[in-house]
Parts: C-alpha cells; structure tokens; sequence
C-alpha cells in the first residue's frame, strides 16, 4: 500500500519558523509536492521536489530526503494569513507519473 | 499554464439524486483526474478522466457511481449518482501535463 504521515495539527506565532515532516511509503517515487489548502478553498502549489536536497521559494523551503523517505516545508517568518492545511503528495507512486497520493494534511495555526 | 474552471461550484442535493460536474480547461493538458477530498480529510483519486474512452478507475470507485467522460483535451464531466450523505466532499477536476498539475477551484456537494 502506500501512505504517507504528517502531524495533525502545528500551532506557532507570528515570525515564527515552523517546519512541518511528511514520512511517505509508496512503491514509486517520482518527487514529492507541498499544498496550501485555505478553508473553503482549493489546493494551491507551492513546491516540488524531485531530488535530495532543499528548494527554496521566498519565505517556503521544502526539503526532500528520498533514502529515508522523508520530507519537510518550512514556514518563515509566519503571517496570520499562513493559517491553512499543508498536504504533501508524493507524485508516482504506483499509480503513475501524474497522479497525486495524498498526506493526512496538517492544520497549522498561526496566532498573534 | 492551465486555468481550469469547475460547474456548479456548489449544490445541494436530495439523497437518490445525481449531479454532473462540468470541469473545463483553458489550455490542451495531457491527463485529468477526479479527486475528492471529504469534510476534514484529505483528497483521494477516484480516476483518470481518458479521451475518448473509458477513465480509469481507483480502488474503491466504479463507473456505475461515478461515471465520466473526456470528449475533448479540455473537457470533462464526473456524476456522481444516486447520492447518500457520505458523498458530501468537495470534487476536484485537475489538469496534467508533463511536471505540472492545476487544480480546479472545487465543487462542494452536500447530500441531504
């Protein structure tokens, strides 16, 4: 089967740094992708990692370890508006390239 | 890029009923897919939308529930039938091409 695991729920403040961990089990690896879900809303992109290492995009890292199956996005400097749920997905798997297998989803609560 | 837009944005339906989802893209994208994301959970791919044949479904969707067409690159249709309350989610059209996926902004359904 495939899974993979985030925590629930992160809360932090303001400015705060705030990582959050994606661990995935999957047949097939193609790269691992981050969402931002605002309620209400639809999942937006906001990065893509398809090799070790990190990828950097303004105030968004995401960091990707395929040996051990693990991965981060991490949040700088938080805004208010950061509060949302963060998906990974892992791309592949075994159900092919362009499908998407969803993590559990973090909540993340940014407070003033 | 692509920009894909979704009809209804949201319904209320009375349960026995169906209801079609219309998802449309700006651009020709190589794949789409139908997910469904449940109240407070994560998205699940219920199937591939294929042009001009049969999508091709996950484990645990079938057809006679939730039958699909692609006519055309930038077109496709999910029903979802005779409805229970347990299909109240939120139904994502995505469009695919090589490294990229767009999603649609949703349709909320919930069945009473």
């Amino acid at each position: 089967g495939q899974s993979l695991e985030q925590p629930s729920e992160v809360t932090a403040v303001e400015g705060a740094i705030v990582q959050i961990n994606c661990t995935y089990q999957t047949s097939g690896f193609y790269g691992l992708s981050w969402y931002q879900q605002h309620d209400g809303g639809a999942p937006t992109f906001l990065s893509y990692n398809a090799l070790d290492g990190l990828e950097e995009t303004g105030r968004f890292s995401s960091f990707l370890s395929r040996s051990d199956s693990y991965g981060y996005l991490l949040l700088q400097e938080l805004q208010m508006k950061d509060s949302a749920s963060y998906f990974c997905a892992v791309r592949g798997g075994d159900t092919g390239f362009q499908k998407l297998v969803f993590g559990t989803g973090t909540r993340l609560l940014v407070s003033p | 890029s692509a920009v894909i837009s979704q009809k209804p944005s949201r319904d209320i339906c009375q349960r026995g009923t169906s209801l079609t989802i219309q998802c449309q893209v700006d651009s020709q994208v190589t794949m789409m897919f139908w997910y469904r994301q449940q109240p407070g959970q994560s998205l699940t791919l219920i199937a591939t939308a294929n042009q001009g044949s049969e999508a091709t479904y996950e484990s645990g969707f079938v057809i006679d529930k939730f039958p699909i067409s692609r006519p055309n690159l930038t077109f496709s249709t999910l029903t979802v039938s005779n409805m229970s309350p347990e299909d109240s989610s939120i139904y994502l059209c995505v469009g695919a091409t090589s490294g990229e996926q767009y999603f649609g902004p949703g349709t909320r359904l919930t069945v009473t």
